[in-house]
């Protein structure tokens, strides 16, 4: 099992829609979990960061975390073509490091 | 405030040939990153600092590659002999501690012919 899973997708939505982006994790011992977007040849960049469970929203992204199912989203509310990009899911496990996903491509077609 | 600096961000080299990666975190920055990025794939942690010493360096291939991390800010990343399949970007990251928010710098990408 890999420690951190996430659907390589691509995942496609007209703009406008809500793009919904998932991910799990292997360690129960997780504490920190973060949202990165990476364009094309560039690095990774952080969208958000959530450290307890529920909701956190922060302009059009809204970042949900569940720990008792190992289970952390990414929602992007009226997604724009500019949103299209491969997402990437961190976690710091309770081994105090912090590993990434394979990601998810997103497509957000005009 | 200056981000993550790394150099240099483009090399070609020989297999069999050595190649060095330099990075420096962001000021302050306890926790240093990093990571080797194949295309198409998530970054894969190499290896973790917290000021000088090591966190995990679990996935990091210590026949051939090294690093280190002196006086707990500038990192430099070694690879001795180079393999063709050690073509990647290499990512430096820096943070203020153990599971803070981390920041990248804009990588080096390493062809191996």
């Amino acid at each position: 099992q890999k420690e951190v899973e996430q659907n390589s997708g691509p995942l496609s939505v007209p703009e406008g829609a809500i793009a919904s982006l998932n991910c799990t994790y292997s360690d129960r011992g997780s504490q920190s979990f973060f949202w990165y977007r990476q364009y094309s040849g560039k690095s990774p960049e952080l969208i958000m960061s959530i450290y307890s469970n529920g909701d956190k929203e922060d302009g059009r992204f809204t970042a949900q975390l569940n720990k008792a199912s190992q289970y952390v989203s990414l929602l992007i509310r009226d997604s724009q073509p500019s949103d299209s990009a491969t997402y990437l899911c961190a976690v710091h496990t309770g081994g105090f490091k912090t590993i990434f996903g394979a990601g998810t491509r997103l497509f957000v077609k005009a | 405030e200056a981000g993550v600096a790394q150099s240099p961000r483009y090399k070609i080299i020989e297999k069999r040939q050595s190649v060095a990666f330099w990075c420096n975190p962001i000021s302050g920055h306890a926790t240093l990153y990093w990571y080797q990025q194949i295309l198409g794939q998530g970054p894969k942690l190499l290896i973790q600092f917290q000021n000088n010493g090591v966190v995990d360096d679990s996935q990091l291939p210590k026949d051939r590659f090294s690093a280190e991390r002196l006086k707990g800010v500038d990192s430099t990343l070694k690879i001795q002999p180079a393999k063709l399949e050690d073509s990647a970007v290499y990512l430096c990251a820096s943070s203020l501690g153990l599971g803070a928010e981390a920041f990248f710098g804009q990588g080096t990408r390493l062809t191996v012919v």
